[in-house]
């Protein structure tokens, strides 16, 4: 059984950074590339962040660029977000999702998705 | 980035109507469009793939089709734990991008 289990959201002041992590399993990790999905509170998705399999191709969506990295361990099945500069409009649901290519640019929809985990930016 | 747009927005419905719903691409994306479902409090869930293919454990009430701009998921006969919020989410070009979510709510 696929699953995916996000952590590390919370409370952050805005300009401060935060870390989110996301643990899977069930799948061959070094397959896929992964994806970070956010929803803002009452709205819909939006994709933040993707990775290849081998992290050679990367992608961020524009809101976030230059701001945000992703980055995987495929030695320990897990893929992190580092967010940093926090602003009040990346206040969000952040949900860690398998793409279904191996590279980020090519072809991704998103069969398996975790819970979800919550970022708050509040001063 | 390739804009989708969901309509209806809303959309009251009974169990066992038929329901429409239709997203529209920016610019052709072939097939590459999937439907994903979400109920309140829950991870989207997969439902529909390259326009019209259906996702293992999906019920066949569920259908999907078209093709360029233009697709429709349809559900045949809506039942109780159909109602949720369904978002399409084109996959041809990067970066991938939703339509805003359609809610089927109980009439």
């Amino acid at each position: 059984e696929v699953q995916l289990v996000e952590s590390g959201g919370g409370l952050v002041q805005p300009g401060r950074s935060l870390r989110l992590s996301c643990a899977a399993s069930g799948f061959t990790f070094d397959d896929y590339a992964m994806h970070w999905v956010r929803q803002a509170p009452g709205k819909g998705l939006e994709w933040v962040s993707g990775v290849s399999w081998d992290s050679s191709s990367i992608g961020y969506a524009d809101s976030v660029m230059g701001r945000f990295t992703i980055s995987r361990d495929n030695a320990k099945n897990s893929l992190y977000l580092q967010m940093s500069s926090l602003r009040a409009e990346d206040m969000a649901l952040y949900y860690c999702a398998k793409g279904t290519s191996s590279m980020t640019t090519v072809m991704n929809y998103f069969d398996y998705w975790g819970q979800g985990t919550l970022v708050t930016v509040s001063s | 980035d390739i804009q989708m747009t969901q309509s209806p927005s809303t959309l009251s419905a009974s169990v066992g109507d038929r329901v429409t719903i239709t997203c529209r691409a920016s610019q052709s994306i072939s097939s590459w469009l999937a439907w994903y479902q979400q109920k309140p409090g829950t991870a989207p869930k997969l439902l529909i793939y390259k326009a019209s293919s259906l996702e293992t454990g999906v019920p066949s009430r569920f259908s999907g089709s078209g093709s360029g701009t233009e697709f429709t998921l349809t559900i045949s006969s809506l039942q109780p734990d159909d109602f949720a919020t369904y978002y399409c989410q084109q996959y041809n070009f990067y970066p991938w991008t939703f339509g805003q979510g359609t809610k089927v709510e109980i009439k």
